[in-house]
């Protein structure tokens, strides 16, 4: 089946420098993909997201690219910080389902 | 002030027993879902709720059902629980036509 996944399972970075966590889809139907990050013992935390009409989105420190030509989706976190270490995942959904399919995730641990 | 909320946070039972995880949103949210997140982090879709109707199932045994007493509850009964039912269990919600799911601090299920 279609599936969501992620090229690194693991990403360490030194505090202050920019941090790429990239994630590779399947599947060509779907419209909207999302970033969670799940810290230590707790659930899911929505980041940012973005519809398959658009190519960048960007928010607080972060910026979202889709590039649906090779089905990639990447989280750009600017000046990582200690408290960005956590699991990101990617996500992804068509409008006419509920299913919401999510990635293997990716831990980001930020080094001081 | 919890927006979504479950109990137990820690669930520790032997094969066989039946159990449940409770969860409760004050979002005022129209649809409820449960994911399964197992030791590799792997977060899975296992059920959602709209106003009361089931609209996922996925593969999952019949041993897992969902009961929705009312719009801001879904809990998950477990019968017959088994060793490959350990995982973390993950409550979320979100509103009709907003594609954000917020999520719940998640139950960890532990079956010796």
């Amino acid at each position: 089946g279609e599936s969501v996944g992620l090229h690194l399972p693991t990403l360490s970075v030194q505090e202050g420098d920019n941090s790429i966590i990239n994630c590779a889809y399947s599947n060509s139907a779907s419209d909207y993909f999302i970033w969670y990050k799940q810290e230590s013992g707790k659930g899911p935390q929505f980041i940012i997201d973005i519809r398959s009409n658009m190519d960048k989105r960007q928010g607080q420190r972060v910026t979202v690219l889709l590039n649906k030509t090779v089905k990639h989706l990447s989280l750009q976190i600017a000046a990582t910080q200690p408290g960005d270490s956590a699991v990101y995942f990617c996500a992804e959904k068509e409008d006419n389902n509920n299913d919401m399919r999510f990635g293997a995730g990716t831990r980001l641990t930020v080094k001081p | 002030d919890t927006a979504v909320s479950q109990t137990p946070k820690y669930l520790v039972t032997q094969m066989g027993n039946d159990k449940s995880i409770k969860c409760e949103q004050n979002l005022g949210h129209d649809t409820m879902y449960w994911y399964k997140q197992d030791s590799k982090k792997f977060l899975k879709i296992m059920f959602s709720y709209n106003n009361k109707e089931l609209i996922i199932n996925e593969t999952v045994p019949n041993r897992f059902s969902p009961k929705s007493p009312d719009k801001a509850h879904l809990n998950l009964h477990i019968n017959s629980l088994e060793l490959g039912d350990s995982a973390v269990y993950f409550c979320a919600s979100s509103q009709v036509g907003d594609y954000e799911q917020y999520f719940g601090p998640g139950t960890r299920l532990t079956v010796t």
